[in-house]
């Protein structure tokens, strides 16, 4: 059973247009990651959450925001998605400091 | 500042072969170290982690890794690999409490 669900699995969205990506995960693991991977790149982390706690990497953009309203739950927020953002988006939880489980992602396009 | 390197960007081996995956690592701190696996249009699988102890460790679909603290490195290795193992393997680094890095991966293609 999957433990780490990303909802949609194919998003397409109008250059400048905000968009949400949405995250759940059944293995109630106090961190959860968002994490953008471009062809033939490792991904590369965005923000995460420990808790409620939010820590964002210092090189991700300010188009890109997050929400997690309860432990189960985190939503990635892009607000005027530029072609640069065409990426696949990953989102992953775990404990103790490292992502163990992710979900298979959500491949994002921009038209 | 930590890093980790994959010399191998690409590896190619027959079915029923054995497989190594090379990973390099620079870490101040004691490290925990990691193999992800990416199937094609799929999310990473966690193979296997080392924290402490033995320096040989085992994981899942019949890999395992050494860590060699004197080579600083951590590869992965496989006895005889299957059509399904082709993907994207990646190497990672990380710590309690510290940033956890990827390394560039290596993509293993596997002939019939």
């Amino acid at each position: 059973d999957a433990m780490v669900i990303q909802n949609p699995r194919y998003q397409v969205t109008q250059f400048g247009k905000p968009v949400t990506l949405s995250c759940s995960q059944t293995l109630n693991h106090n961190v959860m990651y968002w994490y953008q991977q471009k062809s033939s790149q490792a991904p590369k982390l965005l923000f995460h959450y420990y808790d409620k706690d939010f820590n964002n990497e210092a090189d991700t953009p300010d188009n890109f925001q997050s929400r997690r309203p309860n432990t189960s739950f985190c939503f990635l927020d892009i607000r005027s998605p530029g072609l640069g953002d065409a990426a696949m988006y990953l989102c992953a939880c775990g404990e103790g400091g490292q992502p163990q489980h992710f979900g298979d992602g959500t491949r994002l396009s921009i038209l | 500042a930590q890093s980790v390197t994959q010399p191998d960007i690409h590896i190619t081996v027959s079915e029923g072969a054995s497989l190594e995956l090379r990973c390099n690592y620079s870490y101040g701190a004691t490290p925990y170290l990691f193999w992800y696996v990416q199937s094609p249009g799929q999310g990473l699988q966690l193979l296997l982690k080392y924290f402490s102890g033995d320096t040989l460790v085992q994981g899942i679909k019949g890999f395992e890794a050494e860590f060699k603290r004197s080579q600083s490195s951590f590869n992965l290795r496989k006895p005889s690999v299957h059509w399904s193992d082709a993907a994207e393997y990646f190497c990672a680094v990380g710590s309690y409490g510290q940033n956890f890095v990827f390394g560039p991966g290596t993509r293993l293609s596997v002939l019939p």
